[in-house]
């Protein structure tokens, strides 16, 4: 159980196009996702939160008109990132929690975005 | 503010050998703490948590963590590795009460060597 699925796993994109991300949860309804960003061989940063049929909450220096979120339903969150550009290139992992009393996250296989 | 520290970049361990990789912590309140694993090119697995209860925490994969309140640390254990364990091992904190936002480390590279 608890199974989280990111669509595209990679894509490779030019510079100025957009590309969306699709979160899903797969067996549970998500109270919360989330979206984060990691670099090679560093941590995740959270870039940020998204509620169900909400605005996303993002973190201090993301670009909220640039990387776009939608929380749809309790199922499914997207993430576009919008004219993207080189050092948009990352590796984007989201997840979703089925709240309290668990709070665990559960992680999406992530998408390697290469914007050439 | 809630941080997680892991002191070791990289953990290198032989075969059959126990496996410690350190976190220790800081919160106000209650910590809530979790390790999660990290296979390259791949989203991170949850391992174990502890919430409350006993110090010893049993999770995947024969993993465990022992959680100390008073030197604020939750190492990750297993009492004989293996090279499959190779990954990078993250241990992450709720940042607060009513939060669902994790706090990571930033992370301890494992290799076991054959």
């Amino acid at each position: 159980g608890a199974v989280v699925s990111q669509h595209p796993s990679w894509v490779i994109c030019k510079s100025g196009t957009s590309v969306k991300i699709e979160c899903r949860s797969l067996d549970f309804q998500a109270t919360t996702m989330f979206w984060y960003r990691q670099f090679p061989k560093q941590s995740l940063m959270l870039m940020a939160t998204s509620n169900e049929g909400s605005k996303a909450t993002y973190e201090q220096g993301v670009e909220k008109d640039k990387f776009l979120i939608n929380h749809a339903s309790l199922t499914l969150s997207t993430l576009t990132v919008t004219s993207a550009h080189p050092e948009d290139s990352s590796f984007y992992i989201c997840s979703a929690t089925v709240g309290s009393p668990s709070y665990e996250q559960y992680f999406g296989p992530g998408t390697r975005l290469t914007v050439t | 503010a809630q941080s997680v520290a892991q002191p070791e970049d990289q953990v290198n361990v032989a075969e059959g050998n126990p496996l410690t990789v350190k976190c220790t912590y800081s919160v106000s309140g209650n910590p809530y703490l979790f390790w999660y694993v990290q296979y390259p090119n791949r989203g991170l697995q949850f391992l174990l948590k502890y919430i409350t209860g006993d110090n010893l925490v049993k999770g995947s994969y024969g993993f465990e963590a022992e959680f100390n309140k008073s030197q604020t640390s939750f190492h990750l254990k297993k009492p004989s590795a293996l090279v499959s364990d190779s990954a990078l091992y993250f241990c992450a904190v709720r940042v607060g009460a009513g939060s669902y936002q994790l706090t990571f480390g930033k992370g301890t590279k494992l290799s076991v060597i054959p």
